[in-house]
């Protein structure tokens, strides 16, 4: 079945520092990616997302790109603030699933001033 | 953009009660919704997609004669944990599809949990 795995955390980092979080999915289908993020005590946000391959995500300086060949959806931001730390999710939505979103395990940022 | 709702977004209960959490999409026509439980510091495991005017899917391991769910209209689903135990303590995420427009609009709107403590 449908599966993401993300890099375990969790990751921290200086304000300022560059940030990638590793992601790699497996799918029958043609899916969607995402990245969400949830803030201490608070629910699931959609952060970025693409629907195909090639497609660029972006959005608050974070972006990742939709990698068929490598199969991968990596998030990245070039210079990370305190505000970001949070734990990010990577997900897929497949239509051949019903569209259900698979999340994968979730990596915790924490970001030092 | 698409809110969703969940209510109560907290309750504690005795162990042996019921418990209903509702999910509701305030703007939009939600066909599907689907609901997941998170345990602290865990991702979001899927549970269950609601289909409105049908039977819920259940994932697999999940008792569907514990976790009542009710799709009754186009903007409201609700899950209700049976006869709730200490084990079921857990944060329960609802979200919703918007079905409007073209087949390949996938995009899901999450509510914001409700946490749920048996004690």
């Amino acid at each position: 079945g449908d599966s993401v795995t993300q890099m375990e955390g969790p990751v921290t980092l200086s304000e300022e520092a560059f940030l990638t979080i590793n992601c790699t999915y497996t799918a029958t289908g043609y899916p969607s990616l995402f990245w969400y993020v949830q803030y201490p005590g608070e629910g699931l946000q959609l952060l970025l997302k693409a629907t195909k391959a090639d497609d660029k995500g972006s959005n608050k300086g974070f972006e990742a790109t939709y990698r068929k060949e490598t199969t991968s959806f990596h998030l990245e931001k070039g210079s990370v603030q305190v505000s970001d730390s949070a734990v990010y999710f990577c997900a897929l939505s497949d239509d051949t699933g019903g569209f259900k979103t698979i999340f994968g395990a979730g990596t915790r940022l924490f970001v030092k001033a | 953009g698409a809110v969703v709702s969940q209510h109560p977004s907290w309750v504690i209960c005795k162990s042996g009660t019921s418990v209903k959490i509702e999910c509701r999409s305030l703007d939009f026509q939600a066909t599907t919704m689907f609901w997941y439980r998170q345990f602290p510091k865990q991702s979001l495991m899927l549970m269950a997609t609601s289909n409105e005017g049908s039977k819920a899917t259940y994932e697999q391991g999940v008792e569907k004669d514990k976790f009542l769910i009710n799709h009754a209209s186009l903007t409201l689903s609700t899950l209700t944990v049976t006869s709730a135990h200490p084990e079921d303590s857990s944060f329960y995420i609802c979200s919703a599809r918007d079905t409007r427009g073209l087949r390949f609009t996938d995009t899901q709107y999450f509510g914001p949990g409700t946490r749920l403590t048996v004690l």
